[in-house]
């Protein structure tokens, strides 16, 4: 398997801007997670799905933010509009069950100026 | 929420030295592991350990969850092994929380 997935690598944008982060979760896997990574805050969940259905987005910082899981092998995180304080890397990850180790992908950077 | 502590916060070695690295948590887990952040940026899942003793090659770990503590041993250092080591846990759904990491630096 090719692991998780993510696109794109680096994504710079301006302020206002619409900002679209895909991640594609290791086949079979049926939990998929976004997390955010900044120097200030560390690594924070946003949301979390099950089979598809978001079951936690408590972490979620507002109304800017939205995701998507259409089908089992591709999930979206949306910011719009985008936000200088919003730059940091986002990372999915993936499992098969909470009983195991989870999977990351290699992060979307994101700056937003 | 629950509160992970890990120690030391940095650690410099010399290749080929033996380090234990130390995650304490607030609360009882159902869930925890070990991450390492290489230089860039990817996280490597290296043990999920709720409890009990793990090895892999170089790698151990042990997690006493009576006493709410987890410790990573890494023996005969490379550098390689250089990056931020995460302790992760949960106390019940899937919700991991991450410590604030032990920044590892390898020296030839």
């Amino acid at each position: 398997d090719a692991g998780v997935i993510q696109s794109p690598r680096h994504e710079v944008t301006e302020m206002g801007q619409e900002v679209t982060l895909r991640c594609k979760p290791i086949s079979g896997h049926d939990y998929l997670f976004w997390y955010r990574q900044t120097m200030m805050r560390g690594l924070e969940l946003l949301i979390y799905f099950n089979n598809n259905v978001p079951i936690d987005d408590s972490g979620m910082p507002e109304d800017r933010f939205s995701a998507k899981m259409p089908n089992a092998s591709f999930s979206t995180l949306k910011i719009q509009p985008s936000e200088p304080r919003d730059s940091a890397v986002y990372f999915c990850a993936s499992s098969s069950s909470t009983a195991y180790g989870y999977t990351f992908g290699s992060g979307t950077r994101l700056t937003v100026v | 929420g629950i509160q992970v502590e890990q120690s030391p916060p940095d650690l410099i070695l010399q290749e080929g030295a033996n380090s234990t690295l130390r995650c304490n948590f607030s609360d009882s887990v159902n869930n925890l592991q070990w991450f390492h952040q290489n230089p860039w940026g990817q996280l490597i899942n290296l043990f999920y350990i709720p409890s009990g003793t793990k090895q892999n090659g170089r790698l151990s770990a042990t997690t006493v969850a009576t006493e709410r503590y987890s410790l990573l041993y890494i023996s005969s250092s490379q550098t390689t092994d250089s990056g931020v080591y995460f302790c992760a846990v949960s106390t019940g759904g899937s919700r991991l929380t991450f410590g604030e990491g032990t920044q590892l630096t390898v020296n030839p």
